[in-house]
């Protein structure tokens, strides 16, 4: 069974980059045809989609797109989010997850709380 | 940019009861909606994908309809465990605001 988990800082300061990784156990990487994503939450508030990635190419929030890189490491079986420039409205819990095409989410991680605070 | 927006914001309603729940995007999504239901420090549990292909393990109860832009969530008879915050999505990527679902 796939299972997903995020790592990374639970606190970021204000203006630094924001570097989150999901490590992909129950299988590789290569043998899925997911698309590859991030979403994360506000506290009280609803998901936002981040963006989604595999090897076919990328796809980012508009909102976000400016700040916003997803890239694969298939030899960790690894995936990771990179948010430049943050600031105290990207606190939130952030999940890495499977989108199966254009459709759903399909698995998601248990989610990692990110602060942004000096 | 795709906007969703769900009504109504808040729904009131008591056990046994139909709740309707209304998905409306911006521009055509064709089928590719998804609905979703969540529970303090849940993750969002899948209810209906393809705008109405209900997933896995999801009660015959919940039933999802519409295309293009206007999509419609209906829970036929509410039981104790369906209340929560709801969630559409299209094509597996921005999602609405939500409709909170609660107890009257």
């Amino acid at each position: 069974q796939l299972q997903l988990q995020e790592s990374g800082p639970g606190l970021v300061k204000p203006s630094e980059t924001l570097s989150l990784t999901c490590t992909v156990s129950g299988g590789s990487i290569n043998r899925y045809t997911y698309y590859w994503g991030w979403i994360r939450q506000p506290p009280g508030k609803g998901p936002e989609w981040i963006g989604s990635v595999r090897h076919s190419g990328s796809y980012y929030n508009p909102s976000l797109q400016s700040r916003v890189t997803i890239s694969i490491d298939t030899s960790k079986n690894q995936f990771s989010l990179k948010l430049t420039s943050v600031t105290a409205a990207d606190t939130a819990v952030y999940y890495c997850a499977t989108i199966v095409g254009a459709s759903r989410v399909d698995h998601w991680g248990q989610g990692i709380l990110l602060t942004v605070s000096s | 940019e795709i906007v969703l927006t769900q009504s109504p914001g808040t729904l009131s309603l008591s056990p046994g009861e139909r709740a309707i729940l209304s998905c409306r995007v911006s521009q055509s999504v064709s089928s590719n909606l998804a609905w979703y239901q969540q529970k303090p420090g849940q993750t969002p549990r899948l209810l209906i994908y393809g705008a109405s292909s209900r997933a896995t393990g999801i009660p015959d109860r919940f039933s999802g309809s519409g295309s293009g832009t206007d999509f419609t969530l209906t829970i036929s008879r509410l039981e104790p465990e369906d209340f929560g915050v709801y969630f559409c999505q299209e094509n597996g990527s921005m999602f609405g605001q939500g409709t909170r679902l609660e107890i009257k």
